[in-house]
């Protein structure tokens, strides 16, 4: 079958860096992407891997490597406000969307 | 420009009953997904509309619906309700052409409990 594999629960510090990994297992699929969801709220897209390497949106960046099913979401000079759930995405040759379980993200100050 | 907007924002209903949720996608979005997030978990996908037709649909039982109006507006219907219904109800809209790169507008959600 088809899924993405993400931590649960990751925790850092207020100022720091967080790497937020997902593994997958589908056949085939167009991209990667990165959603964050507040508690109470919607998700809002974060970022896109079409191809394999790194993608920079700001303080947050994603990475994809195909021939090793992996991919991951980098957040810098981490704020409070980024305490929240952040889930990968992919979109299988069926396009129906699969989402990971998510991975809650508390920062410390 | 309003976002995605979703009604009602919460719901309770008893088993056995039947529900419909309503979904406006963002201005100029023409596609619409549906999708249901159940506490602690990841949205699943339940179908999308285009054009007003089903375009895909995930491993969710004919007792879930769905409708897309001219306006792009749609619906979410299900029946025979379970207690295993109760969770958020999620829709998402996405401009043309963005389908392929997932770049997708949540709504607020519906939070559905079933007693």
């Amino acid at each position: 079958g088809q899924s993405l594999e993400q931590p649960s629960e990751v925790t850092a510090v207020e100022g720091a860096i967080v790497q937020i990994n997902c593994t997958y297992q589908t056949s085939g699929f167009y991209g990667l992407s990165w959603y964050q969801q507040h508690d109470g709220g919607a998700p809002t897209f974060l970022s896109y891997n079409a191809l394999d390497g790194l993608e920079e949106t700001g303080r947050f960046s994603s990475f994809l490597s195909r021939s090793d099913s992996y991919g991951y979401l980098l957040l810098q000079e981490l704020q409070m406000k980024d305490s929240a759930s952040y889930f990968c995405a992919v979109r299988p040759r069926d396009d129906k969307i699969i989402f990971g379980k998510g991975t809650r993200l508390h920062i410390l100050p | 420009d309003a976002g995605v907007t979703q009604s009602p924002t919460h719901l309770i209903k008893t088993r056995g009953q039947q529900v419909t949720l309503r979904c406006s996608p963002k201005s100029g979005h023409d596609t619409v997904s549906w999708y249901q997030q159940a506490l602690g978990q990841g949205p699943q996908f339940i179908f999308q509309y285009y054009e007003e037709e089903e375009r895909q649909r995930g491993n969710f039982p004919d007792r879930f619906s769905g409708h897309q109006f001219p306006n792009y507006s749609s619906e979410l219907n299900v029946n025979a309700l379970l207690l295993g219904d109760s969770a958020l109800y999620l829709c998402a809209s996405s401009l043309p052409g963005q389908t392929y790169t997932d770049t997708q507008y949540f709504g607020p959600g519906t939070r559905l409990t079933v007693l």
